[in-house]
């Protein structure tokens, strides 16, 4: 069966550095998604993406943040200069359509921890 | 701004016995998501709920919508130790793509 799958599964930075984290979604899907869930909370939106462009995104995800979508199956998030409270789980996920179902597939996560 | 509650934020159940979570949100949507998570993992799809009345069943969990309420209710009947997780329900807001995601409700199934 098709799952999304994601790298690292932990990543560990100081605060300052550059981290990207990368998502491979299901491989016929067309929109991609970035969410975090920080330790014990609810799972949080951050962005979302079609068609070489971005959707939808929230207020977290600002001028810190950036997704590409660099060939057909990568699609990344970047954090250009974490700070302590980007710390967090990362969920990408993926799904097929935009109306109807619209079931989105989540991948396994990566746990970003900032020193 | 869409609002997604869910209650209890924690159960504590018994085997055997019947519990229901309760999911309400704030504003029009007709598509309604279960999840589970367990510790340390990802989202698990449950449920798609897509109309009102809409009604799913999985094994020992039930779920159900009803957009006029704008409620929708995860009931787990005779709970067994394996259903231990947090359940999250989520929105997606009519014409939109994000999920909004409810607190969660943590489910721990004791013998």
């Amino acid at each position: 069966e098709p799952e999304v799958t994601q790298t690292p599964s932990h990543q560990v930075t100081q605060m300052g550095q550059e981290v990207i984290l990368r998502c491979v979604p299901i491989s016929n899907h067309l929109y991609f998604y970035w969410y975090r869930q920080i330790l014990g909370q609810k799972v949080e939106f951050l962005v979302s993406f079609y068609n070489n462009e971005i959707s939808e995104k929230s207020e977290i995800f600002d001028d810190q943040f950036s997704v590409e979508r660099p060939d057909g199956s990568n699609f990344t998030l970047k954090i250009r200069s974490t700070k302590l409270e980007d710390s967090a789980m990362y969920f990408c996920a993926s799904s097929g359509s935009r109306g109807g179902l619209n079931e989105q597939f989540f991948g396994p996560g990566t746990r970003l921890t900032v020193l | 701004e869409l609002k997604v509650e869910q209650n209890p934020l924690f159960l504590s159940m018994q085997e055997g016995k019947n519990y229901t979570i309760y999911c309400n949100y704030s504003t029009t949507s007709d598509r309604l998501y279960w999840y589970r998570q367990d510790p340390g993992k990802s989202l698990e799809s449950l449920f798609v709920l897509l109309s009102n009345g809409a009604v799913k069943q999985e094994g020992r969990l039930m779920a159900s919508l009803d957009t006029k309420a704008r409620l929708s209710t995860l009931h787990i009947t005779a709970a067994v130790h394996d259903l231990s997780a947090t359940y999250f329900c989520a929105v997606i807001k009519a014409a939109g793509n994000k999920l909004t995601f409810g607190g969660g409700t943590r489910v721990l199934v004791k013998p």
